[in-house]
């Protein structure tokens, strides 16, 4: 069974379109997230929801809204596309049972996405 | 959130073992230090996590020194699928903190 899972895959779009990224954990972790990595490989964090309360928004346009319709599901929709949205974008999950829990996080295999 | 710098690339050969060190000179007290491991294509991989002297698993061993302002990843004998990107981050990873990556050291595994 897969841990963290994403979907889709892939999306290609246009300019303006609105899309949505989908991601499920079936480990019963209580914190999910949503990571951006840009064509230099560099990772960084967009959100974090611990019990589906948002508890991390770093500078991040607008466009962006994550949903989390229960602690297993965190979906991030983009309204607006725009070409450097272009990337690859990671959900990932962790069990905060300790100090240091977060730092072991579960990471979906990603979602490509390429605007035009 | 402590910076951490590790060299941008290695190379090695199948049976040897690989270490990384990752320098963590504004290491706080209550921060604990995480390697990922990334492969092509892939979301990143938690390897191994530690606080001081030494960690060990099934993957990797990983060793602190008393100061803590530095830390080693040991890969044991190397194959071909070790070849990644490895991430060294320090954070205090209370709940919901954020994990800050940096370029990460990539490791190619030659035959």
């Amino acid at each position: 069974d897969t841990a963290v899972s994403q979907t889709p895959k892939y999306l290609v779009t246009q300019m303006g379109n609105d899309k949505s990224i989908k991601c499920e954990q079936n480990l019963g972790h209580d914190t999910m997230y949503w990571y951006k990595q840009d064509s230099k490989k560099f990772l960084k964090i967009m959100f974090s929801y611990n019990n589906k309360e948002l508890i991390i928004n770093e500078t991040v346009p607008n466009r962006f809204s994550p949903k989390s319709p229960d602690k297993a599901h965190l979906n991030l929709h983009i309204n607006s596309l725009e070409l450097g949205d272009s990337a690859v974008y990671f959900c990932a999950s962790s069990q905060d049972i300790s100090t240091g829990g977060a730092g072991w996080q579960f990471f979906g295999p990603g979602t490509r996405l390429t605007v035009l | 959130l402590a910076k951490t710098t590790q060299p941008i690339s290695m190379d090695s050969y199948e049976g040897q073992e690989v270490n990384i060190t990752c320098s963590h000179n504004n290491i706080a007290t209550n921060d604990y230090i995480t390697w990922y491991q990334q492969f092509p294509s892939q979301g990143p991989r938690f390897i191994i996590q530690g606080y001081k002297t030494k960690v060990t698993n099934e993957v990797a061993s990983l060793f602190i020194p008393a100061d803590r302002k530095s830390s080693t990843l040991s890969l044991p004998r190397v194959s071909l699928s070790d070849t990644a990107v490895y991430y060294c981050l320090v954070g205090e990873y209370a709940a919901g903190n954020k994990l800050t990556f940096g370029g990460g050291t990539r490791v190619l595994v030659k035959p």
